[in-house]
């Protein structure tokens, strides 16, 4: 079965630079989620989009932002990076009818800021 | 805001039977979540429990809730060493993002 695709799966950035993820969900769900986890850490979530709009918004700090596209796809995107940014950034998506309620999570992308 | 707590370590014998517990704050919650994280993978879904159940069994798993106390507890019948990893505990639902706990890692003694 088709699973949560995101990319990079790992990047390394230095100080005040810029990061791009994107994230592919499940085919037909068109709920997407994204955690940030440190080292060690539990996930926390950032920021959820459905059906293209923003739903849900958590910890996500100013210098990051998201959006989902008309193809389901997100991309979160990172300014200003700095060192605490160091994580496993998780997406997860969810299917779009009300029995649907499991958040599938992808493998993540290891973002190192150097 | 919403407190997942879980206790951080368990360690039991392959073979015996395992119970992780975690507690929450957010009689809310709709959904209540077990994820297992092995080192440097994703979170895999292994079950979840509607808030108006006291019980869901899937093989080898049995998920007890106990909403008055907001207990949830996630046992694993017959413990192997795959099963050694940490064991997230979430709640949330629908489009909202979940809370999780700070993980229970599963120790595995031969």
């Amino acid at each position: 079965a088709a699973g949560v695709i995101q990319s990079p799966r790992h990047l390394i950035k230095e100080k005040r630079e810029t990061a791009t993820l994107k994230c592919y969900p499940i085919p037909r769900h068109d709920t997407v989620y994204w955690y940030q986890q440190g080292p060690g850490q539990d996930p926390q979530f950032l920021i959820s989009f459905y059906e293209k709009m923003q739903s849900d918004k958590g910890s996500i700090p100013d210098r990051f932002s998201a959006q989902q596209f008309s193809d389901y796809h997100s991309e979160l995107n990172m300014s200003s990076l700095e060192l605490g940014d160091s994580a496993l950034y998780f997406c997860a998506s969810r299917g779009g009818t009300s029995r649907d309620n499991e958040q599938f999570f992808g493998p993540g992308t290891r973002l190192t800021v150097l | 805001g919403e407190d997942v707590e879980q206790s951080l370590f368990l360690s039991v014998r392959e073979g015996d039977s395992s119970v992780i517990n975690c507690t929450y704050t957010d009689s809310s919650s709709t959904y209540l979540y077990w994820y297992k994280q092995e080192p440097g993978a994703g979170l895999q879904l292994l079950t979840y429990i509607f808030s108006n159940m006291d019980m869901k069994q899937d093989q080898r798993l049995t998920v007890l809730l106990n909403k008055k106390d907001k207990h949830l507890s996630l046992r694993i019948a017959d413990t192997q060493t795959g099963d050694s990893a940490i064991y997230f505990c979430g709640s949330g639902g629908g489009a909202d993002g979940l809370t999780f706990g700070k993980g229970t890692h599963l120790i595995i003694q031969p």
